[in-house]
């Protein structure tokens, strides 16, 4: 049973395009997250969502919109695609408490 | 603002030796502290993490670190690596932003073993 898991796996598109990543934890985790991974391996926290509602938002471009439908589920939405988003999009849960995150497989995204 | 320093980004060992990955955080208070670990094409797995007491943690897979208060560092060792370690290792700080917990990462050290 896989514990956090992102659709799709890879992502390759045209710039200018809109396109969602999907999340969902059965953890029972309360806090839900995405990162960022740029082509050097660095990870850039993005969004955190605490039972739905958001509490993090690290000066991302308007254009990437989390929506959480529940505590179980995070996704991902992003218009108007640029070169520059070509990254590995990681979900993660973790209690509230910091205990450490569990982190899904990753979304890689290509932007052509 | 808290960060995370990994002065190593790419390390060469040879199997059955032994290893030490550097990690310097910078946080005004007791921090809590991860080790990560990515192989290849996956998502980060936690090696192990310290919150407070004893300064030496046990991790998964063989793998230990050492909380030094005095140095800011949090140094992850094993003492005789296997092929299947190698991978990228990341250190991570607990901090907190807009109210809210978030983990702030090092820039991470690619581990490489010689047969």
């Amino acid at each position: 049973d896989t514990a956090v898991s992102q659709t799709p796996k890879y992502l390759v598109t045209q710039m200018g395009n809109d396109k969602s990543i999907k999340c969902e934890q059965n953890l029972g985790h309360d806090t839900m997250y995405w990162y960022k991974q740029d082509s050097k391996k660095f990870l850039k926290i993005m969004f955190s969502y605490n039972n739905k509602e958001l509490i993090i938002n690290e000066t991302v471009p308007n254009r990437f919109s989390p929506k959480s439908p529940d505590k179980a589920h995070l996704n991902l939405h992003i218009n108007s695609l640029e070169l520059g988003d070509s990254a590995v999009y990681f979900c993660a849960s973790s209690h509230v408490s910091l205990d450490g995150y569990t982190f899904g497989s990753g979304t890689r995204l290509t932007v052509v | 603002a808290q960060s995370v320093t990994q002065p190593d980004i790419h390390i060469t060992v040879s199997e059955g030796a032994s290893l030490e990955l550097r990690c310097n955080y910078s946080y005004g208070a007791t921090p809590y502290l991860f080790w990560y670990v990515q192989s290849p094409g996956q998502g980060l797995q936690l090696l192990l993490k310290y919150f407070s007491g004893d300064t030496l943690v046990q991790g998964i897979k063989g793998f230990e670190a050492e909380f030094k208060r005095s140095q800011s560092s949090f140094n992850l060792r094993k003492p005789s690596v296997h092929w299947s370690d190698a991978a990228e290792y990341f250190c991570a700080v607990g901090a907190t932003g807009q109210g809210a917990q978030k983990l702030v990462f090092g820039q991470g050290t690619r581990l490489t073993i010689n047969p």
